[in-house]
């Protein structure tokens, strides 16, 4: 069975700077989906960024980007210039191509903004 | 708009009191499922729907039913609640067609078990 693995319960960040968000997972298979997703105090899950394992160019979504590193099975997300409302917690999850799909999650980072 | 609902999104019970917790959704999604998200454990499965009448167990089904007689709605069952299912609770919904099929989810559900 998959896994994914934050070992990062708790970050914080001057406004501005950069933090990056570690994750990494456990799978036997070669096809596969990761996402970053967003919780704010609101409970919304909000998708952030998302990466095909195919694909070797990492994603970025405007001040959001990911190191995806496949064979070690690393997937980290990386916020720059960070603000007030990037406060969160943030969770990765793994999702296979195959079978059920299911959404496997990590343990989830909380994200903290120093003004 | 596009979107999940659940009601209730909150509610406080006492052990052995039947409950149910309804989700729908207005995207004509095949795939449904409900987690459970509890802290230093992320969001754990508990059942899943690929489609009308098809459901499976998750990771943590024990002590839950669900039912998908319409595609559209997804109710969770808690048949006799205890204060180990405590907990915030989310729906979720997805087309299966498609690599890259986004997953949306309901704004959750806070249960507390007396």
């Amino acid at each position: 069975a998959q896994t994914v693995t934050q070992s990062q319960p708790e970050m914080s960040v001057q406004e501005a700077e950069t933090v990056t968000l570690s994750c990494t997972y456990d799978t036997s298979e070669s096809d596969y989906y990761l996402f970053w997703y967003k919780q704010p105090p609101s409970r919304q899950m909000i998708l952030v960024i998302r990466q095909e394992a195919y694909k070797q160019q990492n994603a970025t979504e405007n001040r959001f980007s990911v190191n995806f590193q496949k064979a070690a099975k690393s997937f980290s997300l990386k916020i720059s210039d960070s603000q007030l409302g990037d406060a969160a917690m943030y969770f990765c999850a793994y999702r296979s191509a195959q079978g059920a799909q299911k959404l496997v999650f990590g343990q989830g980072t909380r994200l903290t903004i120093n003004p | 708009e596009a979107q999940v609902t659940q009601n209730p999104r909150y509610l406080i019970t006492v052990t052995g009191k039947k409950l149910t917790v309804t989700c729908s959704q207005n995207m004509n999604h095949e795939y449904m499922s409900w987690y459970r998200q509890d802290p230093g454990l992320g969001l754990r499965q508990i059942y899943y729907s690929m489609n009308v009448e098809v459901t499976d167990k998750g990771d943590v089904p024990e002590g839950y039913k669900v039912s998908r007689k319409e595609k559209r709605n997804f109710p969770l069952i808690l048949e006799s609640p205890s204060p180990n299912q405590t907990s915030l609770y989310f729906c979720a919904s997805r087309t299966i067609a498609g690599w890259n099929n986004e997953q949306f989810f309901g704004p959750g559900t806070r249960l507390t078990v007396l």
